[in-house]
């Protein structure tokens, strides 16, 4: 089964630190990858995504991820961090369904809380 | 566009009762998918429908079913809801035509499901 891990749990920052969260994937075939954000009290939100392409993405708010397929990762990275990006990061992938029915289901990591600390 | 709208967004129940959830997409959006966020699991992917019909589903017991009606608006049910239940659940829609890059998710809020 497909799986994606989130290597930090909780990353405690101060405020203009440069950030990098790493996400892996487990899946041999096509993957289309993704970022989202939780605020505090808020929904879901995509940062950004992969289908193809430039492995280098840039998503919302200064946020970027690299696609290395050899490693299997999807790390996101802000160059400098402020107290407005405090949240839960979801690395999220999409693999097909067995069933092969055309359904898309994302299989998320347990997500990254980031404290940023003014 | 109004975005995926879900209610209640608050919820307390006790075990043993039954709950139904709703999801409204986004207009022109067909396929609905719904997942489970907890602390402990994170968030689990239950179910996805796609014009009325069950395409895919997670590893959840039978007591969690949905439906989707013709309009692409969902409901999920839960039955004899066990305190492992609380959790909030999301919705997400997609257009879901001609491929993954249109299969991008947009969630809604969440119902939050206390069950005491």
């Amino acid at each position: 089964a497909q799986s994606v891990s989130q290597h930090n749990h909780h990353v405690i920052l101060s405020e203009a630190a440069s950030l990098e969260l790493g996400c892996n994937y487990s899946y041999g075939g096509t993957v289309n990858l993704f970022w989202y954000v939780q605020y505090p009290g808020q929904h879901l939100q995509l940062l950004l995504k992969y289908f193809s392409g430039d492995p280098l993405v840039k998503g919302i708010k200064g946020f970027e991820a690299e696609f290395i397929k050899s490693k299997f990762s999807f790390n996101l990275r802000k160059p400098s961090v402020q107290w407005s990006d405090t949240a839960e990061y979801f690395c999220a992938v999409i693999t097909t369904s067995y069933s092969g029915a055309g359904s898309y289901q994302l299989t998320f990591g347990k997500g990254t809380k980031l404290s940023v600390i003014p | 566009k109004a975005g995926v709208t879900q209610t209640p967004r608050y919820l307390i129940k006790t075990r043993g009762q039954q709950v139904t959830l709703s999801c409204s997409p986004i207009s022109g959006h067909r396929s609905v998918s719904w997942y489970q966020q907890t602390p402990g699991q994170g968030l689990q992917f239950l179910f996805e429908y796609f014009s009325e019909t069950q395409r895919n589903k997670g590893n959840f017991p039978g007591r969690f079913s949905g439906r989707q009606f013709s309009n692409s608006r969902s409901e999920m049910n839960v039955s004899t809801l066990e305190l492992g239940d609380s959790a909030l659940y999301l919705c997400a829609s997609s257009h879901n035509s001609g491929g993954a890059a249109y299969n991008e998710q947009f969630f809604g809020p969440g119902t939050r499901l206390t069950v005491l």
